[in-house]
């Protein structure tokens, strides 16, 4: 089973500010890495796809990068709306595994 | 308004059994795998498994085996997981999340509202 890391655990920003979270593989997944953010009481939203793959609707301030074992989430300048928790997700191999998670609150 | 809905919520006694249900509203689940991932209170996402919704076939996580169970009936475009011999650490969210078209390992681009199964005597 690919393991999957996040760090940092909790990322404390000024809205308008920058905020870059990470995630790691265990193993390559190619590109088959996929970012998603989940509110209080919400069910995950898509964001990125394939690494690097805005999905339907997202906004341009958010932008995935890396392939491999390394990823990059990149909000450019934070809303009060995303302030959330991110999980990466990597679907290049069975059983598919999900980060523990990166929480973006205000600081 | 394309989207994907799932059954309301669920208190089951431990050793019980408890079905969720998940349809696609304003397309039909027709050509796509349908994921299953839980989470338990204040914790991460867990992939338990997916059904291809034209073939019926199904691939579970290993933890989940034996345990669960996903199905669908293409009459009613409904995808529905079992999970059997409940334990109290089964009292998680349940979601369902639409995956791809060209094989199930693809992006889960549409969730579900989730089905929160709470298990207690």
């Amino acid at each position: 089973e690919i393991v999957m890391t996040q760090s940092p655990v909790t990322l404390s920003v000024s809205p308008g500010e920058r905020a870059t979270l990470s995630c790691r593989a265990s193993q390559s997944v190619g590109s088959d890495l996929a970012w998603c953010q989940q509110k209080p009481g919400q069910a995950p939203r898509l964001l990125i796809y394939g690494a690097s793959n805005r999905a339907t609707g997202i906004p341009a301030r958010f932008s995935g990068s890396g392939s491999g074992t390394e990823f990059t989430l990149t909000i450019s300048s934070l809303q009060s709306e995303d302030f959330a928790v991110y999980y990466c997700q990597q679907y290049n191999h069975w059983p598919f595994t999900f980060g523990p998670g990166t929480r973006v609150d205000i600081k | 308004q394309v989207q994907v809905v799932q059954s309301g919520a669920e208190v089951k006694k431990p050793g019980a059994s408890v079905t969720v249900s998940c349809k696609a509203s304003g397309y039909t689940f027709t050509g796509y795998f349908v994921h299953w991932v839980r989470q338990a209170p204040g914790q991460g996402l867990e992939w338990m498994g997916w059904i291809n919704f034209n073939s019926g076939g199904t691939n579970y996580a290993q933890k989940f085996q034996g345990r669960v169970t996903v199905t669908r009936d293409t009459s009613i475009g409904t995808a529905y997981m079992e999970l059997s011999r409940l334990r109290s650490d089964d009292t998680a969210v349940f979601y369902c999340a639409r995956g791809g078209k060209v094989g199930p390992y693809t992006p889960f681009d549409m969730w579900g509202q989730g089905t929160m199964v709470t298990v207690s005597s």
